[in-house]
């Protein structure tokens, strides 16, 4: 258990839709990364949040937006979504801002989002 | 853009045999890390490698840091069924707080 919670873990919907994903960090950790994963693919980064700023972007899309509480827990929305949007989505905490020493990412179990 | 490709993308071995899985970064990273991923599982963190030419070691793992930074490999000797799965380097990107994966190897051992 790496102490990093993902709400829901499975997600059916239908293209157009919108859904949010939740994820609460390990306690004590600041950072929030989201990454996508689809189906036998690697890990898309999208976005980080630290101390509930936004603090890096990735490939992010436009229909897709997050933010991070200030309880730390962050939530990830997609919106307007396509048949392409399904994967699995991580969302991983992390102590400290950068990922220097002692930067290891915890991940969550994810959320598998299916689109039909 | 920043981009972090790791070879071979899959990689089939006998069990007890040994497996190597090479990440590649077009740039200079500060330090690299190594996940493992299990079939239907999540990353889970295995190293970190901060020094040039850094070598360490975990039982049946080597991981090493290139000279100039921008590539690592891991390596796995006797592998075993436990050993299966895919194998992700993670690098930051040298600008703001991106944290890149690699493309992953995926590795397979047969019994």
């Amino acid at each position: 258990d790496s102490g990093v919670t993902q709400t829901p873990k499975h997600l059916i919907t239908a293209t157009g839709q919108r859904v949010t994903l939740r994820c609460s960090p390990r306690s004590g950790d600041l950072s929030v990364y989201w990454y996508q994963q689809s189906l036998d693919q690697g890990l898309q980064f999208l976005i980080q949040y630290y101390n509930g700023e936004e603090r890096a972007k990735g490939n992010i899309l436009e229909r897709f937006s997050a933010q991070q509480f200030p309880d730390l827990h962050s939530e990830l929305n997609l919106s307007s979504l396509e048949l392409g949007d399904s994967a699995l989505y991580f969302c991983a905490s992390s102590v400290r801002l950068g990922t220097g020493t002692t930067g290891e990412l915890f991940f969550g179990e994810g959320s598998r989002l299916t689109v039909l | 853009g920043q981009q972090v490709m790791q070879i071979p993308q899959y990689q089939h071995v006998q069990e007890g045999e040994d497996f190597t899985t090479y990440c590649n970064s077009s740039t200079t990273l500060s330090n690299i890390q190594w996940y493992k991923q299990r079939p239907g599982g999540h990353p889970v963190f295995l190293i970190q490698l901060v020094k040039s030419g850094e070598v360490k070691k975990q039982k049946r793992l080597t991981f090493q840091f290139g000279e100039a930074k921008k590539n690592s490999s891991l390596h796995i000797t006797a592998t075993q069924t436990t050993d299966v799965g895919t194998y992700f380097c993670a690098g930051p990107k040298n600008t703001g707080n991106q944290f890149y994966f690699g493309t992953g190897t995926s590795l397979t051992v047969i019994p």
